[in-house]
């Protein structure tokens, strides 16, 4: 199994351009998250799944978009970067049950100019 | 609500020397407790959770945390630090519902030879 994959690893975009993150796992998880990492900040939620098809809002959801069309596939957009967009991105999943682990995938390094 | 505080951004311990990692957490629903670590450049890699029972817990290289209740605390300890140990780490806490994990600061910890 690979696990949680991410796509692309490193990424330097110019304000105002757009791009999407993949994140894919295939542990058949159910709950999926897109999180960011800032210095002194911990991780913080943007986004999250609970089944194929459906997205929520975390806790800094403003600028950016999500999709879940297939189970294993979670998107994350950026329509209009910003410089403080610039942050590490990681996906995690779960299966369903109370005490399951989040596993999480390697990062994605966003530089928006 | 749910929050998590890692006292300590940064701690250095010498080689040989016990770690120890403090995290207190606030929930009001009985929580789950991890512990996460992160190597330079990659992913969250869970160590240790706790969810019910035995409030010892034993994770992996050689850590533990105790769960105490009383006084909201669920600190990470190793006998004896190794310099492979530096790394960075994040206390967690989650309450249930869609599970969503609510991330300390994080501790930089520095292992000296």
């Amino acid at each position: 199994n690979a696990g949680v994959t991410q796509t692309p690893k490193f990424r330097v975009l110019k304000t105002g351009q757009s791009m999407t993150l993949l994140c894919a796992q295939d542990m058949n998880h159910e709950y999926m998250y897109w999180y960011r990492q800032d210095p002194g900040m911990g991780l913080r939620l943007i986004h999250y799944s609970v089944g194929e098809g459906t997205t929520a809002k975390g806790e800094v959801p403003d600028g950016y978009n999500v999709s879940r069309l297939k189970k294993q596939n979670f998107l994350l957009g950026l329509e209009s970067a910003a410089p403080s967009q610039t942050s590490v991105y990681f996906c995690a999943s779960k299966d369903r049950g109370v005490t399951d682990t989040q596993y999480f995938g390697p990062g994605t390094r966003l530089t928006v100019l | 609500a749910q929050s998590v505080t890692q006292l300590g951004s940064h701690v250095s311990v010498s080689e040989g020397a016990l770690v120890l990692l403090r995290c207190n957490y606030s929930s009001s629903v009985p929580p789950y407790l991890f512990w996460y670590v992160q190597y330079p450049n990659q992913g969250l890699q869970l160590l240790l959770k706790y969810t019910t029972g035995a409030t010892l817990v034993k994770g992996i290289n050689g850590f533990e945390a105790e769960f105490k209740k009383s006084e909201t605390s669920f600190h990470l300890t190793k006998p004896s630090a190794h310099m492979s140990d530096a790394a960075e780490y994040f206390c967690a806490v989650s309450s249930g519902g869609y599970q969503k994990v609510t991330f300390g600061t994080g501790t930089k910890l520095q292992v000296i030879p």
